[in-house]
């Protein structure tokens, strides 16, 4: 199995900071790797696929980067309603597999 | 836009089976789409459990291996899990998941149902 490691764990920032989240996978995953965003009580949200495509109707201040073993996600200028569990997971082998989330705190 | 409604019974026996339904609406079942259930709980996170690709092709987690049946009914717009043999490492939030996919390859999960608890205990 892919294991899928992100940093940090947890996160504090203020409303408009830059922040980055950072995900490493076991293996090379190409750039089959997504970006979820998770509030307490509600289902995971897509919010970047193969690495640097923004979904639909996500807000530009989300980007992703990376390929290979190395990825990252950055938030431009954190807003109130960022303030959440984030995921990557990887899309290139089965088991799909998931990093073990970073909380971004106020 | 897609929406997904999963149910089921939120207590299942421990050697029971835990069977969950999702109905879908607002999506075509097209060839690249496929569906998906993903679990979470406090300790492990989110776990994929396995996914069906048009034309029932499926693929599953090797924790489930040989207890699971995932399958995907395009006249009932609805989703199905069947997890027997259930222990209480399989408590868990339950979530059906559409994904894109191409060549057999789930790319992203890009709508999720609202999850639902499922609780083994006797």
């Amino acid at each position: 199995d892919i294991q899928m490691t992100q940093s940090p764990s947890s996160l504090s920032a203020s409303v408009g900071d830059r922040v980055t989240i950072t995900c490493r996978a076991t293996q090379n995953i190409v750039t089959y790797l997504n970006w979820y965003q998770q509030k307490p009580g509600d289902a995971p949200k897509l919010l970047i696929y193969s690495a640097s495509t923004l979904q639909t109707g996500v807000p530009r201040r989300f980007s992703g980067s990376g390929s290979g073993t190395d990825f990252a996600l950055t938030i431009s200028s954190l807003q109130p309603e960022d303030f959440a569990t984030y995921f990557c997971q990887q899309a290139y082998s089965v088991p799909r597999t998931f990093g073990q989330g970073t909380k971004l705190e106020i | 836009q897609v929406q997904l409604r999963a149910s089921g019974p939120g207590l299942v026996k421990p050697s029971g089976t835990l069977s969950l339904t999702c109905g879908v609406s607002g999506a075509s079942f097209s060839t690249s789409d496929c569906w998906a259930w993903v679990r979470q709980t406090p300790g492990l996170g989110l776990e994929w459990v396995g996914e069906v690709h048009h034309g029932a092709a499926s693929s599953h987690n090797p924790s489930v291996t040989g207890r699971v049946t995932l399958s995907a009914d395009k006249s009932q717009n609805q989703i199905s899990l069947e997890l027997r043999r259930v222990t209480a490492a399989d408590t868990a939030v339950y979530f059906c998941v559409k994904g894109t996919s191409v060549g057999g390859r789930a790319l992203f999960f890009d709508s999720w149902g609202q999850g639902v608890p499922v609780i083994v205990s006797s």
